[in-house]
């Protein structure tokens, strides 16, 4: 099992849509978690935390749950520039140091 | 956020030669830098993890003889892919963090390898 599962869709929505995506983590011990947005040939670009008490930030929202291991994005009025892949993103620390899981990412297409 | 470069953008090379990709952060001291790599359509997979000063530490099945890290400042790491073949072909990225009690990453903006 990935210590990281996202679906990588591809979510195909209109401009407009509500569009959520969840990625689950394995690890009971995670501490941070983040979702990232990588555009086409791009690198990752921070877009938020996750915290469990929620994390909104004009038209995307993030959840975390802990009891459950999965964080959500919910993207609302989708723009066409939101086109993306999303990257669920995991950092847990372990001896020696700690380390950041990536996981493959949920492709995300708005049409007009 | 945070800045961090990277150079060069691409890189077209020939099989058998050595290729240095630099990674820098520009507004920031970076303790931790990261080497990531991205084949098409895969998710990012971390390389090695290098500490300011020290040895970096490579993950399981990355060959520390063949991509050669160094980490001599706290604003600078470079990766060195000796002896290039086109397997290696990749897009490689860097990421930095630094920030006290922060464990955001940012990243540089990619080094797209094609080894002919």
């Amino acid at each position: 099992r990935k210590e990281v599962e996202q679906d990588p869709g591809p979510f195909n929505v209109p401009e407009g849509a509500t569009v959520a995506f969840n990625c689950t983590y394995s690890n009971s011990a995670s501490q941070s978690f983040f979702w990232y947005r990588q555009d086409c040939r791009k690198e990752p670009k921070l877009l938020m935390s996750v915290y469990s008490s929620g994390n909104e930030d004009g038209r995307f929202t993030a959840q975390l749950n802990r009891a459950s291991q999965y964080i959500s994005l919910l993207i609302r009025d989708s723009k066409l520039s939101d086109s993306a892949t999303y990257l669920c993103v995991v950092t847990h620390v372990y001896t020696g140091g700690f380390k950041t899981i990536f996981g493959a990412g949920t492709r995300l297409f708005v049409k007009a | 956020g945070a800045v961090v470069s990277q150079h060069p953008s691409r890189v077209i090379c020939k099989s058998g030669t050595s290729v240095k990709i630099e990674c820098r952060s520009l507004d920031f001291q970076a303790t931790t830098m990261f080497w990531y790599r991205q084949f098409p359509k895969q998710s990012l997979m971390l390389m090695a993890t290098s500490n300011e000063g020290s040895k970096a530490t490579y993950e399981q099945g990355v060959e520390k003889d063949k991509f050669l890290i160094n980490h001599a400042s706290l604003t600078l790491s470079t990766l060195t892919v000796t002896s290039a073949h086109p397997e290696d072909s990749s897009f490689y990225i860097c990421s930095a963090r630094g920030l006290a009690g922060s464990d955001t990453q940012y990243f540089g903006p990619g080094t797209r390898l094609t080894v002919l």
